[in-house]
């Protein structure tokens, strides 16, 4: 599709678990970022890839958390020893280095962790 | 931790009526964005502003960056059912890297018909 694709859409773990999701950004884009949004609050900034690189990593709150990007296209972010505090719904975004702030969203990953 | 003060927290209003609400931050941001989030979905940007001082409108959304750099406004004219959903103010630092973005904590628009 056009736009940007998250899988799986629903994740159910229990605590302690690893997990891996998805992203595949639009076609083009060099810039993807995660963020995780908790219930009634706003996105909350994870990591920023421009190319393979992650540009900016400081919104990761531990080392359980870590994200690639290998071919500068999909990334998948992983999460270690799963913690209920970790369930939430993550949101991944592209854009393109042209007009900064302009991000597209793709549908989010909604993780529970039991 | 979040950094934007987004007002109001919930708004209920009638169909055709307009809706304003704000962001104010105590942090200097280079570029202001308005997005709008429904139940399930990703948030859908709906207006960026660059330019401190500037008025943007598209169709029956206008919105301004503050002169002070601090704060935004989003206005709704003649509103109707589709707008209800969840509006987020998000802004830019320009010392941050790339476009990272800090969001506001939403304004729940409801439209009663």
């Amino acid at each position: 599709g056009a736009g940007v694709s998250q899988t799986p859409s629903n994740k159910v773990t229990e605590k302690g678990k690893y997990v891996e999701l998805r992203c595949d950004p639009i076609s083009g884009h060099t810039a993807l970022y995660w963020y995780r949004q908790s219930l009634g609050q706003g996105p909350e900034f994870l990591i920023y890839f421009q190319g393979t690189g992650a540009a900016d990593d400081s919104g990761l709150p531990n080392d359980r958390f870590f994200a690639v990007r290998p071919e500068g296209s999909v990334s998948t972010l992983k999460i270690q020893r799963t913690e209920r505090g970790d369930s939430a719904v993550y949101l991944c975004a592209s854009s393109s280095s042209v007009r900064g702030g302009e991000l597209f969203f793709g549908e989010g990953s909604r993780l529970t962790v039991l | 931790g979040q950094q934007l003060n987004q007002s109001p927290q919930s708004m209920f209003i009638q169909e055709g009526e307009d809706v304003s609400m704000n962001c104010t931050s105590s942090s200097i941001f280079n570029t202001w964005l308005w997005y709008k989030q429904d139940p399930g979905e990703g948030p859908v940007l709906l207006i960026a502003l660059y330019k401190a001082g500037e008025l943007t409108s598209n169709g029956r959304l206008t919105a301004q960056f503050g002169i002070t750099r601090k704060d935004s406004f989003l206005n709704i004219s003649a509103s109707i059912p589709s707008d209800v959903g969840i509006y987020f103010c998000a802004g830019q630092r320009i010392e941050t890297s790339g476009s990272r973005l800090t969001f506001g904590e939403g304004t729940q628009l409801t439209v009663n018909p």
